[in-house]
């Protein structure tokens, strides 16, 4: 059975660093074709693409917020980390973590973590 | 970056009757498009990938067609349980990936 765990403050100040952690079981990230990523929803908005990395530590992030974000993994202990810097209210969000198999020839997100709200305020 | 633009913003239909909802790609992503169901409270759920094929245990309600630019999802005949919102999501220029605006099927 494959779940996926977010885990992380629920409360950041304006240009502080947010850290959060996907744990997940049920799969290998050293399993070739699997990726974990990171994919965010604001409030009543739509979903959002933050980044992604995959079975061979390739790193993939959204142009727009590239210079924000780290993305790493611990295989051993089945996380994925996601980092981004200077924090602003705009990045109120629901961030979700998900994972990307192979469907067809391509990758899609099978599953998902339920999601953990950030609020970005003084 | 390939944007994805959905119609209609909100359909409102009653159970029963077809749904039809559209995605349109700014450039061609071949088949390389996925359809999300997201209900309130939830995280989303993958419905249709490669365009038209259900991912497993998706009811055959549920079809998805289109390739290039202009795909549509189709839900045959709506339970109460189909009203949510629904994303697609290209990855045809992997890896950057990108999610439509959402629609939003409501009862009428």
């Amino acid at each position: 059975q494959v779940t996926l765990r977010e885990s992380g403050p629920a409360l950041v100040k304006p240009t502080q660093t947010l850290t959060l952690t996907c744990t997940f079981s049920g799969f290998s990230l050293s399993t070739s074709g699997m990726c974990v990523s990171w994919i965010r929803q604001p409030p009543g908005k739509a979903l959002e693409w933050l980044a992604l990395i995959d079975w061979d530590d390739d790193k993939y992030y959204s142009t727009s917020l590239k210079t924000r974000l780290t993305i790493s993994k611990d295989t051993s202990k089945n996380q994925v980390v996601l980092t981004m810097t200077n924090m602003d209210p705009v990045d109120t969000a629901t961030y979700y973590c998900a994972r990307a198999a192979i469907f067809g020839g391509t990758h899609y997100f099978d599953y998902w973590g339920q999601g953990t709200l950030v609020t970005v305020s003084s | 970056e390939i944007v994805l633009t959905q119609s209609p913003a909100t359909l409102s239909l009653s159970p029963g009757e077809r749904a039809t909802l559209s995605c349109r790609a700014s450039q061609s992503v071949s088949s390389y498009l996925a359809w999300y169901q997201q209900k309130p409270g939830q995280a989303p759920r993958l419905l249709i990938y490669d365009a038209s094929n259900r991912a497993t245990g998706i009811p055959a309600r549920f079809s998805g067609s289109g390739s290039g630019t202009d795909f549509t999802l189709t839900i045959s005949s709506l339970e109460p349980e189909d009203f949510a919102v629904y994303y697609c999501q290209q990855r045809s220029n992997w890896p950057t990936i990108t999610f439509g605006q959402g629609t939003r099927l409501e009862i009428k």
